[in-house]
């Protein structure tokens, strides 16, 4: 099993529609973690951190359950220009500093 | 700032050629990683340095060896070049470097494609 695992997509969904994206993390030890986004043959960028209590950045809403080990990412009325790669990332410092990425899931905003 | 810089940006090695990445970072940051991208998977990390003169090994470091001699650089070789080192070679470097690394956000370069033949 994958340390960090993603619905790989790819999400084809119209301008305007909600989309959301889950990420599940096996290791309960994990301390932070990340959405960043990647365009196609580009470098990834920080989207946003997620904390425990949420959090939303205007169209964006990070959610972290420790529970049940899953992040969770909503993006409200899609923009074509939301089109790019979500990778779900996870890190711990116990036992030494770790740094794990999901291989990402694809969406696509169509007009 | 240019901020994280990558050189070559592409690159083509038969087996058993040695090449260095270049990664270049002018935000006096202090944390600085050289990740993979291969298809179908996450960036995996090869090889970190959480400050000048220090090294430490990630997830995939097999192959592979680094350098730190200044903050501002962190250099990534490849002795002797595998068909299997084909990939998407991304460096990131992230600010702050105290006991928290795991909270910092990571800039990255533009990446350097490789392919070995």
């Amino acid at each position: 099993r994958k340390e960090v695992e993603q619905d790989p997509g790819p999400f084809n969904v119209p301008e305007g529609a909600t989309v959301a994206f889950n990420c599940t993390y096996s290791n309960s030890a994990s301390q932070s973690f990340f959405w960043y986004r990647q365009d196609c043959r580009k470098e990834p960028k920080l989207l946003m951190s997620v904390y425990s209590s949420g959090n939303e950045d205007g169209r964006f809403t990070a959610q972290l359950n420790r529970a049940s080990q899953y992040i969770s990412l909503l993006i409200r009325d899609s923009k074509l220009s939301d089109s790019a790669t979500y990778l779900c990332v996870v890190n711990t410092n116990t036992g030494g500093f770790k740094t794990i990425f999901g291989a990402g899931t694809r969406l696509f905003v169509k007009a | 700032n240019a901020g994280v810089t990558q050189t070559p940006k592409f690159r083509v090695l038969k087996t058993g050629q040695s090449m260095t990445l270049l990664c270049a970072q002018d935000m006096n940051h202090e944390y600085m990683y050289w990740y993979r991208q291969d298809p179908g998977m996450g960036l995996r990390l090869i090889h970190y340095s959480v400050g000048e003169g220090t090294t430490a090994k990630g997830e995939v470091p097999d192959g592979y060896n680094v350098s730190r001699l200044k903050k501002q650089n962190f250099l990534l070789g490849l002795e002797s070049a595998a068909p299997s080192q084909t990939s998407v070679y991304f460096c990131a470097s992230s600010p702050q470097g105290l006991a928290t690394p795991h909270q910092e956000t990571q800039y990255f370069g533009p990446g350097t494609r490789l392919l070995v033949l």
